[in-house]
Order: structure tokens, then C-alpha cells, then sequence
């Protein structure tokens, strides 16, 4: 069964602070991951898309990692700001994606 | 350049009518996509048009049709629609069919069924 999980369900943490969300999938065939930023009553935006030999990607303070042999990847938040209160979504497959559920992060003064 | 848009943003509906969920891109994609998010899911896909003139099933396409108008739209359509079809809408667009592109997502359609 094709599946992406993704942890935790919700974080809080510290303006200023960094933090790292977690994504493992089983999906086949698989061939590239994504992040996903989604605010509140808003569609996704997209963060990244990693091929299958990528290891690391940035996008500013944003930086994905996958290792493909394990199935998974993370999502680092560097400085977060108030900004980055969303949910983000991690997004596995070819052809057909699959998506996570979500890790909502809120940033706090 | 607007991106994506859909309209309407919001809907209420009884059981059993009928509406269209309309999507349209400036982007001069060739791939068109319908989602939907539900509460502790994931997004899944509806329908998708992977090019004009073609459209295919998702992995939920039951209550629902879709016409891909042209290169620019693409509507969602619920015949008779059900609660269970209670969700959020998203149209999604790219510039070929998840061949590793950047999908762009419109702002969505909160539907109700009562």
C-alpha cells in the first residue's frame, strides 16, 4: 500500500529557532519527493522537488533532505520566523503522488 | 498573472443537486489537476488532464465528471452531489504531468453537502 507519513503531527517552537520535520514513504514506483507550504485556507505552494538521486535541496531557510535507499526525507526550517506558521506537506511518487498528512507548525513570539 | 483561480471560494449544497467547480490557469500549462483535502488526510486526486483534450481518473473519480474546456480550464462537475463530498477543492496545474514540475494549486472551493 502506498503510503506517506509524516511526523510530528504538530510542532510548536520558538521564533528564531530551527527545526526538522520528518517524512517516510512507502510509494512505487517512486522517482521524486516534494514539500509542500500550506497556510491556513490557502492552497500548497511548493517548497522543493527532490529526484530519486538527489540528496539535498534549499529554497532559502528551507532545506529538504532524502535518502531513497531508507525512504525518508526532512524539511529543515533555519531562523524560523512568524511566517512559517503552516502546515507542510511532504508529497512521494512518479506518475502518481502521494500525500502526506501534514506536520502543522506554529511559530510563536 | 493571477496563477490559478477557481471559483466559487464557497458553496452550500443540498443532497442530490448538482454544481460545477470552474479552474482556470494563465500559466500556459499543459496539465490540469482536481484534488480534494479532507481532515486528517492527505491530499487525493479527483480527475487530471494530462494534456487538452484528455482527462483521466484519479484515485477517487466516483460522483464526479470533468471537461477540460480548453488549454486554460478545466471544471470539476458533481452531478448529485452527497455529504460524503463534503471537502475542500483544489485545481492544480503544471506544466507537464508529474514528470518532477511544479504543481501550482488555486486557493481552493470549501464545499458543503447538507
Amino acid at each position: 500500500k502506498n503510503q506517506v507519513e509524516q511526523s510530528p503531527q504538530s510542532l510548536i517552537i520558538l521564533e528564531g529557532k530551527n527545526c526538522t520535520l520528518q517524512c517516510n514513504y512507502t510509494v512505487s514506483p517512486f522517482s521524486n519527493l516534494r514539500w509542500y507550504k500550506q497556510d491556513t485556507g490557502r492552497g500548497p505552494v511548493s517548497l522543493t522537488i527532490m529526484t530519486f538521486s538527489e540528496n539535498t535541496k534549499s529554497n532559502g531557510r528551507y532545506t529538504a533532505t532524502l535518502d531513497a535507499d531508507t525512504k525518508q526525507s526532512s524539511l529543515h526550517i533555519t531562523a524560523s520566523q512568524l511566517s512559517d506558521s503552516a502546515s507542510y506537506i511532504c508529497v512521494a511518487g512518479a506518475n502518481n503522488l502521494f500525500f502526506g498528512t501534514g506536520t502543522r507548525l506554529t511559530v510563536i513570539p | 498573472n493571477a496563477g490559478v483561480t477557481q471559483t466559487p471560494k464557497f458553496q452550500v449544497l443540498k443532497t442530490g443537486q448538482s454544481m460545477t467547480l470552474q479552474c482556470a490557469q494563465d500559466m500556459n500549462h499543459n496539465s490540469m489537476y482536481w484534488y480534494r483535502q479532507d481532515p486528517g488526510m492527505g491530499l487525493r486526486l479527483i480527475y487530471y488532464s494530462a494534456s487538452e483534450g484528455t482527462t483521466d481518473k484519479g484515485e477517487v473519480p466516483n460522483g464526479y465528471n470533468v471537461s477540460r474546456l480548453n488549454k486554460r480550464e478545466f471544471s470539476l462537475r458533481l452531478e448529485s452531489a452527497a455529504p460524503s463530498q463534503t471537502s475542500v477543492y483544489f485545481c492544480a496545474s503544471s506544466e507537464a504531468f508529474n514528470k518532477g514540475e511544479t504543481q501550482y494549486f488555486g486557493p481552493g472551493t470549501r464545499l458543503l453537502v447538507l
